[in-house]
């Protein structure tokens, strides 16, 4: 069956690079398209970006260009998101969710990492 | 960067029906906006009800359904549950940038 798993909860200081990754299997990992989705504590979501496991590109929403990088792995299935330059303003979720070339965006999703941010 | 717009909290009576709305500070929300809604409960990923205006998933309850009316996305709940209490977030797409909107409490009481 489809599955995204997430990588574990993070403490970061601010300033300083998260990396985190979403697991995907159950699916041909190149065909489908992933999204990142983060929620703050008791806030709405907010989108991110989406790349592309085929051929490598990326989409940002503004308000995370230059500080965002999608990346992706083949060999492992996995998709990975580093965020840069870190705030208080970035504790949150992080979610990963798949896109289908049938269904859609967001057929599936991930369970979420909880970042922290703080000194 | 677009703003999308939800009411943020609306109430139901159990066995009711009730109508979420979503609107975009660019104008009218049309079928190219590719709306979705989203089912959120406290603590859980978010589930896909809606996707492109009105096309269910197969976990869909048949009770929801999507729609564009008035200038803006709309997803109605008829026959409300007291499982249906949730958030709700409709999304947008801006040529290829996703948008969501702010979400509107559900409340079934």
């Amino acid at each position: 069956q489809v599955q995204l798993v997430q990588s574990g909860a993070e403490v970061k200081k601010p300033g300083a690079s998260v990396k985190l990754s979403c697991k995907t299997s159950g699916y041909p990992f190149t065909t489908f398209y992933i999204h990142w989705v983060r929620q703050a504590p008791g806030q709405g979501l907010e989108w991110m970006g989406i790349f592309s496991p085929s051929v490598g590109t990326t989409s940002y929403a503004q308000n995370f260009q230059g500080r965002v990088t999608m990346t992706g792995d083949t060999s492992t299935s996995t998709v990975y998101m580093e965020l840069s330059s870190l705030r208080s303003e970035d504790t949150a979720v992080y979610y990963c969710a798949r896109r289908s070339p049938l269904v859609g965006d967001f057929d599936y999703w991930g369970q979420g990492t909880v970042v922290t941010v703080s000194s | 960067q677009a703003v999308v717009t939800q009411e943020p909290s609306l109430t139901v009576s159990p066995g009711g029906t009730v109508t979420l709305t979503c609107g975009s500070s660019t104008g009218p929300v049309t079928s190219g906006h590719y709306p979705y809604w989203f089912q959120q409960k406290p603590g859980q990923a978010p589930r896909t009800l809606i996707y492109d205006t009105s096309n269910k998933h197969s976990w869909t309850p048949a009770r929801f359904s999507g729609s564009l009316l008035g200038g803006k996305a709309a997803l109605t709940l008829s026959g409300a549950q007291p499982d249906d209490e949730a958030d709700y977030y409709c999304l947008l797409s801006y040529s290829g940038a996703r948008v969501f909107g702010t979400g509107t409490k559900v409340t079934v009481l």
